[in-house]
């Protein structure tokens, strides 16, 4: 089966910590993103990248890295400078083709206290 | 990327069409109407997309208006299975780049 994996699906992390999640896509897709989203919320862009070995901030990059050392995975890291952590985190993928649509996971609920 | 305008909230019987409007009067000549929706505590799915001309597939159908400043998804049969936020989204396509989602319509589809 094609598609983007999240992991963990609930992940929960004292304030001052870093944590890092998942995002695995099996669909050969050059582009990867993630979003963050707040209750009652639209999606909002912390980082994309577009090939392995780059990648460019989104609207709200402040307090999170990412890496792109494999095509298949895009990993996140949430930094302790990150005010407000507590968020739902979408991984996204698109290919080179000529819709562009972008396929999402599951997404990631994470709880800092 | 255009700013899109949806109500933020419909109702629909199950078994009718659900017709979820959507504006984007500052759309530009190479920006196109995308739509997802997104069920609760999910990702968000790709629905349809479209540019000036009429689009149908399997989930839904996407009418754009001439001077495409509005469009409209249709869901052809709604279903429980349909309740969800539905975003509209205007963007140009041909390239890797952010979708902007707002708030979006949400669906109650309803027995």
């Amino acid at each position: 089966d094609g598609g983007i994996t999240q992991s963990p699906k609930y992940l929960f992390r004292k304030e001052g910590q870093n944590v890092t999640l998942s995002c695995e896509q099996n669909l050969n897709h050059d582009a990867m993103y993630w979003y963050r989203q707040d209750p009652g919320q639209g999606l909002r862009l912390i980082y994309y990248s577009q090939i392995v070995n780059d990648f460019q901030k989104g609207d709200i990059a402040e307090g999170y890295s990412v890496s792109r050392e494999k095509k298949e995975s895009f990993p996140l890291t949430v930094t302790s400078a990150q005010k407000n952590p507590t968020a739902f985190y979408l991984c996204a993928s698109s290919d080179s083709g000529y819709s562009y649509e972008q396929y999402f996971g599951p997404g990631t609920r994470l709880t800092v206290t | 990327d255009a700013k899109t305008t949806q109500p933020p909230s419909m109702d629909c019987a199950e078994g009718r069409a659900a017709n979820l409007p959507c504006n984007h009067s500052t759309i530009s000549g190479n920006e196109y109407v995308y739509w997802y929706r997104q069920i609760h505590s999910q990702g968000p799915q790709y629905i349809i997309h479209g540019l000036k001309n009429n689009e149908t597939n399997e989930m839904a159908s996407l009418i754009i208006t001439e001077d495409r400043k509005s469009s409209t998804l249709i869901l052809p049969h709604a279903t429980l299975r349909d309740t969800a936020v539905y975003y509209c989204i205007v963007r140009v396509s041909g390239t890797a780049s952010k979708l902007t989602f707002g708030t979006g319509t949400r669906l109650q589809v309803t027995l």
